[in-house]
């Protein structure tokens, strides 16, 4: 089975960081992915990691460790347009992708 | 490049009815994965198609099922639907190359509303 864990909901101040944290326990790993969705629109990808470490791109950066069964979404200087949920999801080793519940993050001024 | 496609966007059926959802793939990829998403919950896996057979099924009964067709091109299929059911379907395309994890790219959805 899959269990994929994360919060449901943060709120962050434009300009702060804000770390979006997610466990998983999975039958079968390929890697982790990070989605972000803005209410009412499709998912757009992020982020991928299978290797354990940090991948960092521009103001977002994703942490695995696979010993761990851990993941975490950096952002960087918050901007208002970051506001949306941000999903975190394990695929297996047949490429199917399991979501966990997302989490809303609200950006206040 | 076209991306990938869903129809139609907005649905209402009533209980008991069947309902087909199609998706046209991103061009080159030759994987389509459907998706659940319930309102305030992430997307929840279906299934997964990949030249024209099923690889791969979530947690859902047999009501729900699934075609490809040879150009990747996919449908969704539920019968007898259920007040439950109503929720934004997703499609994503991806290639499947050797074992290795690919990006999945989203559709827009279709949003079902079982009354």
């Amino acid at each position: 089975g899959q269990n994929i864990d994360q919060p449901t909901e943060m709120t962050a101040t434009e300009g702060a960081i804000v770390q979006i944290n997610c466990t998983y326990q999975t039958s079968g790993f390929n890697g982790l992915f990070w989605y972000q969705q803005h209410a009412g629109e499709a998912p757009t990808f992020l982020s991928y990691n299978v290797l354990d470490g940090l991948e960092e791109k521009g103001r977002f950066s994703s942490f695995l460790s696979r010993s761990k069964g851990y993941s975490y979404l950096l952002l960087k200087e918050l901007q208002m347009k970051d506001s949306a949920s941000y999903l975190c999801a394990v695929i297996n080793g047949a490429n199917n992708l399991f979501f966990g519940t997302g989490t809303r993050l609200t950006v206040i001024p | 490049e076209t991306g990938v496609t869903q129809s139609p966007t907005h649905l209402i059926k009533t209980r008991g009815q069947q309902v087909t959802l199609r998706c046209s793939s991103q061009s080159g990829h030759n994987t389509v994965s459907w998706y659940q998403q319930a309102l305030g919950q992430g997307p929840q896996f279906i299934f997964q198609y990949y030249r024209e057979e099923e690889n791969g099924r979530g947690n859902f009964p047999p009501r729900f099922s699934g075609l490809q067709f040879p150009n990747y091109s996919s449908e969704l299929n539920v019968n007898a639907l259920e007040l439950d059911d109503s929720a934004l379907y997703l499609c994503a395309s991806s290639t499947s190359s050797g074992g290795a994890a690919n990006e999945q790219f989203f559709g827009p959805g279709t949003r079902l509303t079982v009354l």
